[in-house]
């Protein structure tokens, strides 16, 4: 299975920060990776798709990127919107995996 | 506009069974692979199943006790749970894909929540 680690666990940040949050994979997954976003009591909401193409009606401050099998989130400058719990997925191969999530709080 | 109406959830007993359905519209339901994903309580996301173009499959802790299906002519996607363990208590969400081939999560719905308890 290939194992998808995500970084960090917890990042504190204040409105108008340009923070990243990255996924590393065990082992070559293509671009096949997507990034959501989950506030509490709702359901993830699709930000990034294979990689680093926007969602549909998601801000363009939103952006993903890779390297290899390293792949990055970036919010160029948080919003109070914005603070939230946001995971990885590759769906390259089954099963998929997540990332463990990273929590976006406020510093 | 995508709706996606996940029932079928509540409290079961150790061993015992239960029937998640999920009602789709505002897509051509059988253009489309779809997928369920579980998150525990306090937890992050797992995913479960999905079905597609390429068949079914299952992460390894459901296999053989967990059975995907959908009915186009009704469009629903059904996820039949038998044996349930404690550890399956969660809130499961069904997913659509991008696209028959690709069972990657696009749009999600609301989530029912399983609780497997004595």
């Amino acid at each position: 299975d290939i194992q998808m680690t995500q970084s960090p666990s917890t990042l504190s940040a204040s409105v108008g920060d340009r923070v990243t949050i990255t996924c590393r994979a065990s082992q070559s997954i293509r671009s096949w990776l997507t990034w959501y976003q989950q506030k509490p009591g709702k359901a993830p909401k699709l930000l990034i798709y294979k990689a680093s193409s926007l969602g549909s009606g998601v801000p363009s401050r939103f952006s993903g990127s890779e390297s290899g099998t390293e792949f990055t989130l970036t919010i160029s400058s948080l919003q109070p919107d914005d603070f939230a719990i946001y995971y990885c997925l590759q769906y390259n191969s089954y099963p998929f995996t997540f990332g463990q999530g990273t929590k976006l709080e406020f510093k | 506009e995508v709706q996606l109406l996940e029932s079928g959830g509540g409290l079961v007993q150790p061993g015992g069974s239960l029937r998640l359905s999920c009602a789709a519209s505002g897509f051509t339901f059988s253009s489309y692979a779809m997928t369920w994903v579980r998150q525990a309580p306090g937890k992050g996301l797992e995913w479960v199943s999905s079905i597609g173009s390429a068949g079914t499959f299952y992460t390894d802790s459901v296999r053989g006790r967990f059975t995907i299906s959908r009915d186009n002519s009704k469009n629903t996607l059904s996820l039949q749970m038998n044996g349930l363990r404690v550890e399956d208590t969660a809130v499961y969400y069904c997913a659509k894909g991008s696209h028959i081939s690709s069972a990657e999560p696009v749009r999600w719905g609301q989530g029912t929540l399983v609780t497997v308890s004595s």
